[in-house]
Parts: C-alpha cells; structure tokens; sequence
C-alpha cells in the first residue's frame, strides 16, 4: 500500500502571496493517478487537480498541479481569502485497487 | 450536472450496523462509472471506504473489508453502504462520491453525512 506523505502540515500565508504544498508518496506513481482536493468545513472535497496536472471544470488557473515519480507539488498563486482550506493530494492504487489520501496540509490566510 | 444525496441513519449503537444510501440524480445514472464512499472522523483527514462499478465489481479499503459491503440498485438508481460491528472510532461524516471522467480520481461528491456511534 502506498503511503502519501504531505507538507507542511500548516502553511500560514498573506492575501496575494504564493503556496507550495508538497505531496510525496512512498513509491513511484504514475501521473495518472495522482489528484489534488480542497476541503473547507461543513463542505463537500472539491476536485482540483487530476492526472497531477489537469485542472478540473471550473477552477482557476491560479490552482496548477506539478510533478512526477515520488514528487508532486500543488501551487497556488495569488491567495485569497477564499482559499483557506484543508488541502488533500490523493493517488489510486493497482494492487491493491484503492484509494488513498495524504493527511492534509491546512492553508491558513492571515 | 451530477448530484449526489446521503441518507441514513444519524445514530447508531456500538456493534450494530451503520447502512447508508446514496441517491444519484441529474446527468449521470449508476449504470456507469465507478462510486465510492469515502469518511471523515472528527479532527482527522479522508479515509476512503470502497466503491462499486456498475457491473457490481468492488473494491474494498483492505483496513475495513471485513466489515464492508457496498451495493446499488439500478432502478432507483443509487448505491449503500453497509458497516457492521460498529465502533465509535467509525463515528464520522460519510460522503459518497463518483469519479470523474478517465477515472482514477473523485470528481463528484455529496454533502457527507455525520454518522455518530453511541449508545
């Protein structure tokens, strides 16, 4: 089973600034099967970045997944307000087939 | 657009058997894709559950397949969740989900309903 190891653990930004949340899994993953969710209280997960790179319907382009192997980044430009949220990377897994999700990074807007 | 709706029970006695349903409207029918149940304990991050393919295949978290089983019904269109010997560390909110399209990721979700486990 593959472990998703996400950091920080919280990230502390200003309006305006840029947020890296780093995710690594324990093995190598195929692009394919990695993704990105942001979750705010009392909400549903919201769907942000599949196939590590490919943003889903409606999301900004402010959102963009990147890369590969045992290395994968989600990038947040321009933060707002809105953007405080609890921040999952997720990965499918063959063998066996299953999902599995890192433990959160937490995206605080001073 | 796809909508997806909880129900079930909100209280549930320790060693019972915590049942859920989803209900999938708009443009999507059961008939299709892959759909998952996914839970969040209290304080604590996304643990997902199983899903169900239309053809009734499943796939089942290794860490509860013992007390799992996940089954739909075409007709009206949705899929449940069945959770026996129930503890209070099973005490969370439940979402069903579907994946998106390619798969391999989970594009859809229902609100999530909080699930407690106590007598």
């Amino acid at each position: 089973e593959i472990v998703l190891t996400q950091s920080p653990g919280t990230l502390s930004l200003s309006p305006g600034e840029r947020a890296t949340l780093s995710c690594r899994t324990s093995q190598s993953v195929s692009n394919t099967y990695l993704a990105w969710y942001q979750h705010k209280p009392g909400q549903a997960p919201r769907l942000l970045i599949y196939g590590a790179s490919s943003r889903a319907t409606g999301i900004p382009d402010r959102f963009s997944g990147s890369g590969s192997g045992t290395d994968f980044t989600l990038t947040i430009s321009r933060l707002e307000a809105e953007d405080c949220a609890v921040y999952y990377c997720q990965q499918y897994g063959r063998s066996p087939p299953m999902y599995t999700f890192g433990q959160g990074t937490k995206l605080e807007i001073k | 657009q796809v909508q997806l709706q909880e129900s079930g029970p909100g209280l549930v006695k320790p060693s019972g058997t915590l049942s859920l349903t989803c209900a999938v409207s708009g443009d999507s029918s059961i008939s299709s894709n892959w759909w998952s149940w996914v839970r969040q304990p209290p304080g604590k991050g996304l643990e997902w559950i199983g899903e169900i393919y239309h053809s009734g295949n499943t796939n089942y978290n290794p860490s509860l397949k013992s007390r799992v089983t996940i089954s739909m019904d075409k007709s009206k269109n949705q899929f449940s969740l069945n959770l026996n010997s129930v503890t209070a560390a099973d005490t969370a909110v439940y979402y069903c989900a579907r994946e998106g399209f390619g798969g391999y990721h989970l594009a859809y979700w229902g609100q999530g309903t909080l699930v407690t486990v106590s007598s």
